[in-house]
């Protein structure tokens, strides 16, 4: 079946500029979580949805990083006046839940967000 | 929180040789440890995984260990291949809290040379 998508691939804004990155996850999973990379580096966890309700948005670095998850499926992360230390791949994964146990969680392709 | 140490941060093996990526974690509450393989411009793929009542899994080619007493774990890859080629990024999952998270690596660039 299809994977985790992630809209758009690239995304190139000013400074200032406000901006969403849309991700859908595999049908039927209730987890969803979104993490930034930066070059050279492993992605760093922002923000984990179970259902509707963001479980945990302590990874969120500021006020102007927001995300929502309305209908349970597809989410959407947004950045409001963006600053050039944005700049990194915006990655979504999703797993079937997310239970104590842990569960596989499967990335999307990323957005690579430039703020010029 | 949980912090995740990953070594080397480079290697490169000849095409048939053995390679190793080792790391370690902090958290001994953490229970899943995934690995992932990520090329260039795509996004983090699982390869293999193992849970914290396992201490080895090995699937074809790769293994992986886990010593919960000395909070390690290793990626073993056999006879490698030039597509083997690639960041890979070792992770630990911990509910807390605050939530539940996969912290990682900072990831090993693996080179396989024909």
């Amino acid at each position: 079946g299809a994977g985790v998508s992630q809209t758009p691939s690239n995304k190139v804004t000013e400074k200032g500029k406000y901006v969403e990155l849309r991700c859908d996850p595999i049908s039927g999973h209730t987890a969803l979580y979104w993490y930034r990379q930066s070059l050279g580096q492993g992605p760093e966890f922002l923000i984990y949805f179970q259902g509707t309700g963001a479980a945990d948005d302590s990874g969120l670095p500021n006020d102007r990083f927001f995300a929502v998850r309305p209908e349970g499926s597809v989410s959407t992360l947004k950045i409001q006046r963006t600053e050039r230390g944005d700049s990194a791949v915006y990655l979504c994964a999703s797993s079937l839940r997310s239970a104590g146990g842990g569960e596989t969680q499967y990335f999307g392709p990323g957005t690579r967000l430039l703020v010029l | 929180g949980e912090n995740v140490e990953q070594h080397p941060s480079t290697l490169s093996v000849q095409e048939g040789d053995s390679a190793v990526i080792k790391c370690t974690y902090s958290d001994s509450a953490s229970n899943y440890f995934p690995w992932y393989k990520q090329e260039l411009g795509k996004g983090p793929q699982l390869i293999i995984d193992i849970r914290s009542n396992v201490g080895e899994k090995k699937d074809q080619r790769i293994a992986v260990t886990l010593n919960k007493t000395a909070k390690h774990f290793s990626l073993h890859i056999t006879e490698t291949q030039p597509e083997d080629s690639a960041v890979y990024f070792c992770a630990a999952f911990l509910r807390g809290t605050s939530g539940s998270r996969l912290t990682f690596g900072e990831g090993t660039q693996l080179t396989v040379n024909p």
